[in-house]
């Protein structure tokens, strides 16, 4: 147990649709990451918060959209779900900014039907 | 651009040395990683390289870095099934604060 928490476990859904992944980081680390991975596009780093900030951004779409709360805890949002939104997405934590101690939480398997 | 290559498969012999190679892009990375993935399992960060280092050493792990090459390796010697796995190499693109995965190396053990 890596000590990062993401709920739901699973999440089927329709085209168009919203909605919120959550994930809880382990006590005390201050960066929250999330990946997505996908058969399509292997493995994609999205966005990194560090204390309440964006720090880092890679591929995420507009569609998308994520936040770091006062408790640390992240949201991930993913709106007008397509097919193609199909995919593990992956919360990680870590102490400081730099992603060389980061633990992972299980992931959230997204389905779009 | 930004591209971290890796070959898509490795087969070894349990006991033999296993070794997974990455080629990287961006030359002002700061980190380079290797991320773990079993089967149906989550994502777990195995090692790390500070871009001013040639090699690190962690038990079963020797990670070699050559910077004029963008080359990038990771030994796991004493080779094991619960090696199995697929390994991403994954580089700190520094100029843009993100990281870059490769594509994937899944790493299978022959008895």
């Amino acid at each position: 147990d890596s000590g990062v928490t993401q709920t739901p476990k699973h999440l089927i859904t329709a085209t168009g649709q919203r909605v919120t992944l959550r994930c809880s980081p382990r006590s005390g680390d201050l960066s929250v990451y999330w990946y997505q991975q996908s058969l399509d596009q292997g493995l994609q780093f999205l966005i990194q918060y560090y204390n309440g900030e964006e720090r880092a951004k890679g591929n995420i779409l507009e569609r998308f959209s994520a936040q770091q709360f006062p408790d640390l805890h992240s949201e991930l949002n993913l709106s007008s779900l397509e097919l193609g939104d199909s995919a593990l997405y992956f919360c990680a934590s870590s102490p400081g900014d730099r992603a060389h101690e980061q633990f992972f939480g299980p992931g959230t398997r997204l389905t779009v039907l | 651009g930004e591209d971290v290559e890796q070959s898509l498969f490795l087969s070894v012999r349990e006991g033999d040395s296993s070794v997974i190679n990455c080629t990287y892009t961006d030359s002002s990375s700061t980190y380079l990683y290797w991320y773990k993935q079993e089967p149906g399992a989550g994502l777990q960060l195995l090692t790390y390289i500070f871009s001013n280092m040639d090699m690190k050493q962690d038990q079963r792990l020797t990670v070699l870095l050559n910077k004029k090459d963008k080359h990038l390796s990771l030994r796991i010697a004493d080779t094991q099934t619960g090696d199995s796995a697929i390994y991403f190499c994954a580089e700190d693109y520094s100029s843009a604060s993100k990281i870059i995965f490769g594509s994937g190396t899944r790493l299978s053990i022959r008895p």
